[in-house]
């Protein structure tokens, strides 16, 4: 089975420039998760999908960031326009719906974004 | 709310010696407890995790932690450290009353491994 899946697994862009970065999560899993983790810093909530419905998204930082969800399969993240202090890697997980076990997420292996 | 603190950013222990990584969180419900390793080049992979049930709890290569609710903490620790152990670890927290629940990490603790 394949896991959490992010592309591109780097992206350089200039400040002011657009970047999309795409997770496609574990098949079957519901609820699907972006963070972001400043260098220097802790690892952070941005927001979490259940299915193609934004549940939460009270760590998104500003309206730069756009997350969508399409048909409850994929997601993107798009910033637009890309600041510096927007520089950092980006994690998308996946989880089951439900209780217990079914609450571990699942990691990809994250997007290094670099804003020059 | 929660929170989590990860005690020292950098560990250094040698070869065969004992590794202990210290965490400790605060939240208001019964938390879900979990370590997370990231490898070089390589992403968040999980280590072990306490739900329900027994405290202890084993993970993979070796590793083990022990939920003490009493002392709020969930330390993670491996007998003898290898060279491959080096790696950034992560304690995260989530809560245990939702089907989902975002987690709360801590800023990590990179163990160094030397010969």
């Amino acid at each position: 089975e394949a896991g959490v899946t992010q592309f591109p697994s780097h992206s350089v862009i200039e400040k002011g420039q657009t970047v999309t970065l795409r997770c496609d999560p574990i098949s079957g899993h519901d609820n699907l998760y972006w963070y972001r983790r400043v260098m220097g810093k802790e690892i952070k909530f941005l927001l979490h999908f259940v299915k193609e419905s934004k549940q939460d998204e009270s760590g998104m930082p500003n309206n730069r960031f756009l997350a969508e969800r399409t048909g409850g399969t994929y997601s993107t993240l798009k910033v637009q326009p890309a600041e510096l202090e927007d520089s950092g890697v980006y994690f998308c997980a996946s989880s089951q719906q439900g209780v217990g076990t079914k609450n571990i997420q699942y990691f990809g292996a994250g997007t290094r974004l670099s804003v020059l | 709310a929660q929170s989590v603190t990860q005690l020292g950013s950098h560990v250094s222990v040698s070869e065969g010696a004992l590794v202990l990584l210290r965490c400790n969180y605060s939240s208001s419900v019964p938390p879900y407890l979990f370590w997370y390793v990231q490898y070089p080049n390589q992403g968040l992979q999980l280590l072990l995790k306490y739900t329900t049930g027994a405290t202890l709890v084993k993970g993979i290569n070796g590793f083990e932690a022990e939920f003490k609710k009493s002392e709020t903490s969930f330390h993670l620790t491996k007998p003898s450290a290898h060279m491959s152990d080096a790696a950034e670890y992560f304690c995260a927290v989530s809560s245990s009353y939702s089907g989902y629940s975002t987690l709360t990490f801590g800023k990590g603790t990179m163990l160094l491994v030397s010969p």
